[in-house]
C-alpha cells in the first residue's frame, strides 16, 4: 500500500530565507507527483507536476524534484516571501490506479517579516 | 473558463438527515474526482469518474455515500443520514482524463453535522 511522508509537519522562517519541504512515498510505481498549496478555508491550487520520467519541474521562485528510485521528491522555494505562507501538500498518483491521488499530510509552512 | 466550482460553499446539518453537495467542473473536462478533508485524517480519495466508464467508488466509506455525474459534466455527492464523523471538507477536481495530467481542484464544501 502506498504511504506518503511529508516531513517536517511545520516550518517557520523568515522572510529571504530558501524553503526545503520534502515528501517521500513507499511504492515508485507512479505516474506522476503534484505539489499543491493550500490556503486556510481554500481549495487546492496545483503549483508543480512532475511525471515520473522527469527528475524536475521549474516554475518562477519554485522547483521540484524527483528521485522515483529512492521515492522522494523535494519542493524548494526560493527567497521566501510572507505571501508563500500556506501548507504544502505532495500528492502521487498510482500507476495501478491512476484516478486517485494519495496526499501526504502537509507542511504548514509560516514565512515572518 | 472559470474553474471548477463547488455549492454550497458551506452546510450546516442536523444528524441524521440527507445533504447533497454539487461539482461544476471545468468546461471540457471529462474526469471528475471527489475528495474528503478531515481533521486527522487528510486528504483521502472518495470516488472518480473518467467519461462513459463505470466511475471508481472504491474510497466511498459507506453505502451512506453515493455520487452520481449527469450528461458527464455536473455530479453530485449525496450522503444520506449523515453521521458527526461525515463532517468535514469535501473537495471536487477535475481534470482532461489523462494520467499524467493535472487535477485542478474547487474551493470546497464545509460540512458540520450536529
Amino acid at each position: 500500500k502506498q504511504e506518503v511522508t511529508q516531513i517536517p509537519a511545520a516550518l517557520s522562517v523568515p522572510e529571504g530565507e530558501n524553503l526545503v519541504l520534502n515528501c517521500s512515498f513507499t511504492d515508485s510505481a507512479i505516474y506522476n507527483l503534484q505539489w499543491f498549496r493550500q490556503d486556510p478555508g481554500k481549495g487546492l491550487t496545483s503549483l508543480l507536476l512532475i511525471q515520473s520520467s522527469q527528475r524536475e519541474q521549474t516554475s518562477g521562485r519554485l522547483n521540484a524534484s524527483l528521485d522515483k528510485s529512492s521515492g522522494r521528491s523535494t519542493l524548494y522555494i526560493a527567497a521566501s516571501q510572507p505571501g508563500d505562507s500556506a501548507t504544502y501538500l505532495c500528492a502521487v498518483r498510482p500507476a495501478d490506479s491512476w484516478g486517485k491521488l494519495q496526499f501526504g499530510a502537509g507542511t504548514q509552512v509560516v514565512v515572518t517579516p | 473558463g472559470a474553474g471548477v466550482s463547488q455549492s454550497p460553499s458551506n452546510k450546516v446539518t442536523e444528524k441524521g438527515k440527507d445533504v447533497e453537495l454539487r461539482c461544476d467542473p471545468i468546461s471540457g473536462h471529462t474526469a471528475l474526482y471527489w475528495y474528503r478533508q478531515s481533521l486527522g485524517q487528510g486528504l483521502e480519495f472518495l470516488i472518480y469518474f473518467q467519461g462513459n466508464s463505470a466511475p471508481d467508488k472504491s474510497g466511498l466509506p459507506s453505502d451512506r455515500f453515493s455520487a452520481e455525474r449527469t450528461g458527464g459534466s455536473v455530479s453530485t455527492l449525496t450522503i444520506q443520514r449523515t453521521q458527526q464523523e461525515d463532517s468535514a471538507v469535501y473537495l471536487c477536481a477535475s481534470s482532461s482524463g489523462q494520467a499524467t495530467d493535472t487535477q485542478y481542484f474547487g474551493p470546497g464544501t464545509r460540512l458540520t453535522v450536529l
